[in-house]
């Protein structure tokens, strides 16, 4: 099947700090990609929407200017979380639509401490 | 929100079937049923999905009620590794529409 790959798999950082991080598609091109975030015990929620060479969307209650997000090339989006606070801590999951037949694939995630 | 109302854990001995029940009941018609796990700090893995007919790959099969209500993923032979929260998703939005996670059933494989 299709992989994505996330990178890094970890990071720790000082709070005030900002944070990239990757996301890949391997073996596929991906129009559409998207991010989410996972707290502890809690389910995946969706942050935002990101189109290859257009803004992203969004979720209702998720802060653009806060969490930078770049699709400048079909196999990869990165999302910056900008001056991170510890609230900021949680796993982030990328996942990536293929073209044709529309399956969604998840990469491995990323886990952010911010101290 | 999620369109899909799952019981939020369940047990099941290791080589029997683990069967997995979902709600769905303001399903239209052209939305399909996803189910996807995951493993404890690992991202989101396909398992199977449909549409209204039952479907069966390598991995497990989908059983859809005829007014498309509800589903059950069947797991044949569970085993240990099978322990994870399983997601049954609705997807809306069409054929790339994105995956609105509810908070899944946690399966417990027991020896």
């Amino acid at each position: 099947g299709a992989v994505v790959s996330q990178h890094p798999s970890w990071v720790i950082c000082k709070s005030g700090t900002s944070v990239k991080i990757e996301c890949r598609s391997l073996d596929f091109q991906a129009t559409t990609m998207f991010w989410y975030r996972q707290f502890p015990k809690q389910s995946l929620m969706l942050m935002a929407t990101s189109n290859e060479g257009s803004k992203a969307t969004y979720e209702q209650g998720v802060e653009k200017d806060k969490f930078l997000i770049n699709h400048a090339s079909l196999t990869l989006s990165t999302l910056t979380v900008t001056s991170a606070h510890p609230e900021d801590s949680s796993f982030y999951i990328c996942s990536a639509i293929q073209d044709s037949p529309y399956e969604q694939y998840f990469g491995p995630g990323t886990r952010l401490t911010v101290t | 929100d999620a369109k899909t109302t799952q019981p939020p854990s369940m047990d099941c001995a290791e080589g029997r079937a683990a069967n997995l029940p979902c709600n769905h009941s303001t399903i239209s018609g052209n939305e399909y049923v996803y189910w996807y796990r995951q493993i404890h700090s690992q991202g989101p893995q396909y398992i199977i999905h449909g549409l209204k007919n039952n479907e069966t790959n390598e991995m497990a099969s989908l059983i859809i009620t005829e007014d498309r209500k509800s589903s059950t993923l069947i797991l044949p032979h569970a085993t240990l590794r099978d322990t994870a929260v399983y997601y049954c998703i609705v997807r809306v939005g069409g054929s790339q529409g994105n995956l609105i996670f509810g908070k899944g059933t946690k399966l417990s494989v027991k020896p």
